[in-house]
This record gives structure tokens, C-alpha cells and sequence, in this order.
């Protein structure tokens, strides 16, 4: 399996643009993570998904934050707008369930910065 | 809620050891330990689904105190492949990080 895969790896942009990030999780995951790290804040939960449903989207900062989840196999995050202080590294994790036994697996993850 | 770690921060000689703590306000149902190499996604390492379980791997090794709520992660004899940031997570549905630990092993 190629893992969690995550895209773009990348992405500059300037305040008030859009970004999308997106995120294929790993085939018979029915879990997916948004997570956003900063030195200052750590790991931040964003939203998880189960069974392509929002579970919890509690850890979204503001409204410019969205996330979609289609189908098992794709996910996104959107910002609209961005601001500077959105600029952080966004990992996509998925696992096999909910349960406390399931390991997650990290995407490479996407750098994002914002001018 | 996330879970407490300490401390931040480890500097070690090569072959040293290390304590890496974890507690939690809530009560914990599973404790996962995760490595995380400077500009990469965090690695996998164990999990803990007992109270009073004790996984190894290689020289890392982990235990949990469900009834402390607490787990602490033991690195002996370390190597500089070691380096990195440790983090610990707690499962219950989500998935909750603690701050990190950041781990230095120097020769």
C-alpha cells in the first residue's frame, strides 16, 4: 500500500487566497484525521471523520476552515480565506476504526505558508 | 482534552537513558507512543491497551498505570537514531496528542 497520501507537499500563498488541501487515506481506512501543527501549539486535532461522516469538528479554528469527505477515498481541507497565522504543517491520518486498539498512519503531510 | 507530557525536553550522551512521562486528566482506555523525526510525519511505536501493560521494542519500552492515568515511555542505552520528538496520544475515538518531547541524542 502507498501509505496516506497527502498533496500538495508545498503550497506559498498569499493572505486571502484559497487553499485546498487534500488527502487519500489508506485503502479499508474508515477513519481520517485532520491534524495542524505549529511550534506553538503542537498537534492540534482538526476534525475526524468515520465512515466519510464528521464526527467531531471541534478543533476548527474559525469558519474560514472547512473540511469534505466525498468518498473513502479522498478528503479535503479548505481555507477561505487565509491569513498568515494559518501558515503550519496540516498531516492527514487515517485507521481502521474508532476503537482505542486502532494505530493511525500519518501522511507526509503540507507545509502551507501564507504571505 | 490532550494529555500532559514532560519533560519538553531530553539532551543524552549516546547510551544514556530517558523517562518520557504522559498523564491524563480523563480516564485512558489506550496510550499510543509516536516518534516524530525533524521535517517528517510522526512514526508509530506502540500502543497500550491495559492497565499496568508493558510493551517493548527493541531498546524502547512502555508502561501504563490505567488507575494513575499516566504512562512513561523508557529509552535505555540510547542511540542518535533515537532523536526526535516523541509524542503521546490517547484514543477514544479521537485521537489527542500531548505537547511533545523533544529528544537529543548527542555522540
Amino acid at each position: 500500500d502507498a501509505g496516506v497520501i497527502q498533496s500538495p507537499r508545498h503550497e506559498v500563498t498569499e493572505m486571502g487566497q484559497e487553499v485546498t488541501l487534500r488527502c487519500k487515506p489508506i485503502s479499508g481506512h474508515n477513519s481520517l484525521f485532520w491534524y495542524r501543527q505549529t511550534m506553538m501549539r503542537g498537534l492540534e486535532l482538526l476534525i475526524y471523520f468515520n465512515n466519510n461522516v464528521p464526527i467531531d469538528d471541534s478543533g476548527m479554528p474559525e469558519d474560514r476552515f472547512s473540511a469534505k469527505m466525498p468518498n473513502a477515498s479522498f478528503s479535503t481541507l479548505k481555507i477561505q480565506p487565509s491569513e498568515p497565522r494559518d501558515s503550519a504543517v496540516y498531516f492527514c491520518a487515517s485507521c481502521t476504526g474508532v476503537s482505542g486498539a486502532n494505530v493511525l498512519t500519518f501522511g507526509a503531510g503540507s507545509r502551507l505558508t501564507v504571505l | 482534552q490532550q494529555p500532559v507530557q514532560s519533560p519538553q525536553a531530553v539532551i543524552l550522551r549516546e547510551g544514556e537513558d530517558a523517562v518520557i512521562n504522559c498523564s491524563s486528566s480523563k480516564a485512558l482506555y489506550s496510550v499510543h507512543w509516536y516518534r516524530q523525526k525533524h521535517g517528517e510525519a510522526p512514526v508509530f511505536l506502540m500502543i497500550l491497551l491495559k492497565g499496568g501493560e508493558q510493551k517493548g521494542h527493541e531498546k524502547i519500552s512502555a508502561s501504563f498505570n490505567e488507575k494513575k492515568q499516566q504512562s512513561s515511555l523508557y529509552l535505555t542505552a540510547s542511540q542518535l537514531s533515537y532523536s526526535g520528538t516523541y509524542f503521546c496520544g490517547t484514543k477514544n475515538n479521537d485521537m489527542r496528542f500531548g505537547a511533545g518531547t523533544r529528544l537529543t541524542v548527542k555522540p
